[in-house]
């Protein structure tokens, strides 16, 4: 079973340039989160979604970060400015929960590290 | 929201040595799951375990739900088990705390 698929591994830009990343769930998965996580701490969701839908983003600086998931399978995070303190490793995760079902076990992928110099 | 706890904050240990790595939750939760996280950044899943005693291995962890907390034991250490160790709680979505360094020498 082939697992989340996340790209650029690496992006290095300047303050106030854009960038996007971009995420491809486990198939059948209906549950996906961004997740940032700053050098020597634990990840901080971003954004959760399920299927098509915003499920949590109250974490997300809507001012510069956006997501998307269209038709309910690869999403896109996207950071516009960005700013020296966005440097972080984002990751995206994906979890079986449909509806009412209790929460299942998410997987990660490997993580874009961003630079922002 | 859900706060958790882990500790300790950093563990060294010698090769071959037994540890215990601990996490607290302050509210119930239906999602507990152990990641170790190796120098290149990927969250490995360990343990998805609500509740209840589970072994992989080296490894293995308990949750007891109504104490709201959970222990991941590692026996006779390896340094591939170097890394930072996360546990993570949820009802939903998946909260982290700050994690364990683990560094093991040989």
């Amino acid at each position: 079973e082939a697992g989340v698929a996340q790209s650029p591994r690496y992006k290095i830009i300047e303050k106030r340039q854009s960038v996007a990343f971009w995420c491809n769930p486990i198939s059948g998965h209906a549950t996906l989160y961004w997740y940032q996580q700053i050098l020597g701490q634990g990840p901080k969701l971003l954004i959760q979604f399920q299927n098509n839908g915003v499920v949590d983003d109250s974490q997300l600086p809507k001012d510069r970060f956006s997501a998307e998931r269209l038709k309910g399978v690869d999403s896109t995070l996207k950071i516009q400015p960005a700013k020296l303190e966005d440097s972080a490793v984002y990751l995206c995760a994906s979890s079986l929960r449909t509806g009412g079902a209790p929460n299942t076990e998410a997987f990660f992928g490997q993580g874009t590290r961003l630079t922002v110099v | 929201g859900i706060q958790v706890e882990q500790s300790p904050p950093d563990l060294i240990l010698q090769e071959g040595a037994n540890s215990t790595l601990r996490c607290n939750f302050s509210d119930s939760v239906n999602n507990l799951q152990w990641f170790h996280q190796n120098p290149w950044g990927q969250l490995i899943n360990l343990f998805y375990i609500p509740s209840g005693t589970k072994q992989n291995g080296r490894l293995s962890a308990t949750t007891v739900a109504t104490e709201r907390y959970s222990l991941l034991y590692i026996s006779s250490s390896q340094t591939t088990d170097s890394g930072v160790y996360f546990c993570a709680a949820a009802n939903t979505p998946l909260v982290f705390g700050k994690g364990t360094r683990l560094s093991v020498i040989a």
